[in-house]
């Protein structure tokens, strides 16, 4: 299948560094999204991205779609101790982005964080 | 308004027993997902229905079923449960923009089975 590989694993940082994580893959996907899963709860998307080489930014974070539409990465600036949880990319393959119908998102392995007050 | 609602939120069966996990979308939603999240991996897509029929399916066993309401509520059922079926269950609603699905899915908090 379309592997999503995400990296690093896992991060321990303190409070107030920036933390930079990034998601690659071999196949070509129409949309990269960003969730956060804390323990117990779904994951929540933080941000969508549409358009090869679309910026994006909500708040803290800053997230972008690579050109080749293989990769994407998510920067969080000036961490804080909330910040901590799992964080997964998901790709949607091109050819499902119009197909009105089809929500086969492809999660990566995920990226645990750690930040230490 | 009310998120993705999802229940049980916990449960334990035993070998060879069937489950049925359910939920219900963000009012307006007519798409909803499941996925099954094995502890330290992401979600793994299982199902997409929408208007109440399978669009979508991941690459799981026939004992993985599931449907669609009316009310756009659905459930999972999984069959002949093998230890290797435990995880968490997320499903996840989405909602269409105009005439291209966006791709955001919003989860609930999951149902989180375990098999003995």
């Amino acid at each position: 299948g379309q592997q999503l590989n995400q990296s690093p694993q896992s991060m321990f940082i303190q409070e107030g560094e920036d933390v930079s994580m990034n998601c690659t893959s071999s196949s070509i996907f129409n949309t990269w999204l960003w969730y956060k899963q804390d323990p117990g709860e779904g994951p929540v998307l933080l941000i969508a991205l549409y358009k090869a080489g679309e910026l994006t930014s909500n708040g803290r974070l800053t997230a972008q779609f690579g050109i080749t539409r293989k990769d994407s990465f998510l920067n969080i600036s000036a961490s804080i101790p909330s910040d901590v949880g799992i964080y997964f990319c998901a790709g949607q393959l091109l050819h499902d982005r119009h197909d009105n119908n089809n929500n086969d998102m492809r999660f990566g392995a995920g990226t645990r964080l750690t930040v230490k007050p | 308004d009310a998120g993705v609602t999802q229940s049980p939120t916990h449960l334990i069966k035993t070998r060879g027993q069937q489950v049925t996990l359910r939920c219900s979308p963000i009012s307006g939603h007519k798409s909803v997902s499941w996925y099954q999240q094995v502890l330290g991996q992401g979600p793994q897509f299982i199902f997409q229905y929408y208007e109440k029929e399978e669009r979508g399916r991941g690459n799981f066993p026939d004992r993985f079923s599931a449907r669609q309401f009316p009310n756009y509520s659905s459930e999972l059922n999984v069959n002949a449960l093998l230890l290797g079926d435990s995880a968490l269950y997320l499903c996840a609603s989405s909602s269409k923009t105009g005439t291209e699905n966006t791709g955001e899915l919003f989860f609930g908090e999951g149902s989180r089975l375990t098999v003995l």
